[in-house]
């Protein structure tokens, strides 16, 4: 399967520990994205790199949260000291430049499966 | 401020009748509009997209409707199947190289039933 992967894909923590979560892309996607699902919402994004250069960061993403793509492969996302708010499905995405009428744009973001987070 | 607009919220849908879901956008930098797909327990997965230079996209029994003026666009599915019955998300982005803010922007959600 050459799809973007997640790990774990099911995670239950008690508040106050630090949970971190692995994202796996699409082996030639060079940006990477990490989404917030909450029951019965649409995806909100938090964060995306291309390479391993950390671009935008959502407002969601509180200073509890930090995500790294150190060799500009695979990418953690952590979050400290969880609250219970956190439960939510996180979701990772990723995709690669194509070239169109407009120039290089990147279109088409492939989901991982996600990892849902329950906070106890 | 919610900047993609999703509804119904819940759809009931007979076996080959037409389901429709609408959605409404705010911001005219959006370039690309996709739909997404979604079952439980799986990611999101795109079904169907179209930019603004177009006003229909088909692809197999789903077509997107776009009007730009209106600032609106439809996912319509024909034939709908009990396969069909999933989670649909509507979606804008702006896929700007130089700006490089390319990050969805989800609508809320409409799940959709097919009755057998």
């Amino acid at each position: 399967d050459t799809g973007v992967s997640q790990d774990p894909r099911h995670k239950i923590t008690k508040r106050g520990q630090n949970v971190t979560f692995r994202c796996d892309p699409i082996s030639e996607h060079n940006r990477l994205y990490w989404y917030r699902q909450t029951l019965g919402q649409g995806p909100e994004f938090l964060t995306y790199f291309q390479n391993e250069a950390q671009l935008e960061k959502s407002r969601l993403l509180s200073d509890r949260f930090s995500a790294e793509r150190p060799k500009g492969s695979f990418s953690t996302l952590e979050i400290q000291r969880t609250e219970q708010g956190d439960s939510a499905m996180y979701l990772c995405a990723s995709s690669s430049p194509s070239l169109g009428t407009s120039g290089i744009s990147y279109n088409e973001q492939f989901f991982g499966p996600g990892t849902r987070l329950t906070v106890l | 401020q919610q900047q993609v607009k999703q509804s119904p919220q819940s759809l009931i849908v007979q076996k080959g009748g037409i389901s429709i879901i609408n959605c409404a956008y705010e911001n005219t930098a959006f370039d690309y509009f996709p739909w997404y797909q979604q079952f439980p327990g799986k990611g999101p997965a795109l079904l169907i997209a179209i930019r603004p230079d177009v006003s229909e996209k088909k692809e197999g029994r789903f077509t997107i409707s776009f009007n730009k003026s209106a600032k609106q666009f439809s996912l319509h599915i024909m034939d709908s199947q009990p396969g069909d019955s999933a989670t649909y998300f509507c979606a804008a982005s702006i896929t700007d190289e130089v700006n490089r803010d390319d990050k969805i922007i989800f609508g809320k959600g409409t799940r959709l039933h097919i009755l057998p």
